[in-house]
């Protein structure tokens, strides 16, 4: 069965520094997410991406974070500048088509210190 | 979207059927009502959609009766691997306008031995 992958599974770094956490979706679908869920708290969405461009995104999707397809496969959610305050598990998730059974990758935990 | 309220947290017995029922007193007409599932570190997986009376997959069966103000997931003789998240979602399918999955905080069901 496809699955959605996400690497690195743990990503520890500094405050400040910058991340790139990386997601392949499911092969033949066409609609891009990512969420993050903090340790204890709701699943939050942070961004919505569909033919190269961003379709919508979450209050918390701000000027630190971006996202890219940079080739056909791979879909990346960068941080520029990480705070303590980004410490979440980050979930990527794709769909065949809008409003589909949205398919969740395993996570990246992300720790900053 | 329409609001839901469910348990926040429940106990069951390996081989018992559980039902998890979800308040959305608030349903729109064109309102679908989705379940999700949510394994500890891992990303949530769909279980179920239906829009009313009965839904029924290999893994649960959703009641949802004909005032559509609540839905109860039925999860049939339940086992320690079913310990997880269960999350109510109420809204168009597929969305007319955005297409962000909103998560409440779900309930916590804990199966014991």
């Amino acid at each position: 069965e496809p699955e959605v992958t996400q690497t690195p599974s743990h990503q520890v770094t500094q405050m400040g520094q910058e991340v790139i956490l990386r997601c392949v979706p499911i092969s033949n679908h066409l609609y891009f997410y990512w969420y993050r869920q903090i340790l204890g708290q709701k699943v939050e969405f942070l961004v919505s991406f569909y033919n190269n461009e961003i379709s919508e995104k979450s209050e918390i999707f701000d000027d630190q974070f971006s996202v890219e397809r940079p080739d056909g496969s791979n879909f990346t959610l960068k941080i520029r500048s990480t705070k303590l305050e980004d410490s979440a598990m980050y979930f990527c998730a794709s769909s065949v088509a809008r409003g589909n059974e949205q398919f969740f990758g395993p996570g990246t935990r992300l720790t900053v210190l | 979207l329409a609001k839901t309220t469910q348990p926040i947290s429940m106990d069951s017995y390996e081989g018992q059927e559980v039902n998890i029922t979800c308040s959305h007193n608030n349903i729109a007409t064109n309102d679908y009502i989705t379940w999700y599932q949510q394994f500890p570190s891992q990303g949530p997986r769909f279980i179920i959609q239906g829009y009313k009376t009965k839904v029924t997959n290999e893994v649960a069966s959703l009641f949802i009766p004909a005032d559509r103000k609540s839905s109860t997931l039925s999860l049939p003789r339940v086992s320690l691997s079913d310990t997880a998240v269960y999350y109510c979602l109420v809204g168009d399918s597929p969305p007319k306008r955005d297409d962000k999955i909103i998560f409440g905080k779900g309930t916590r069901l804990h199966i014991l031995p």
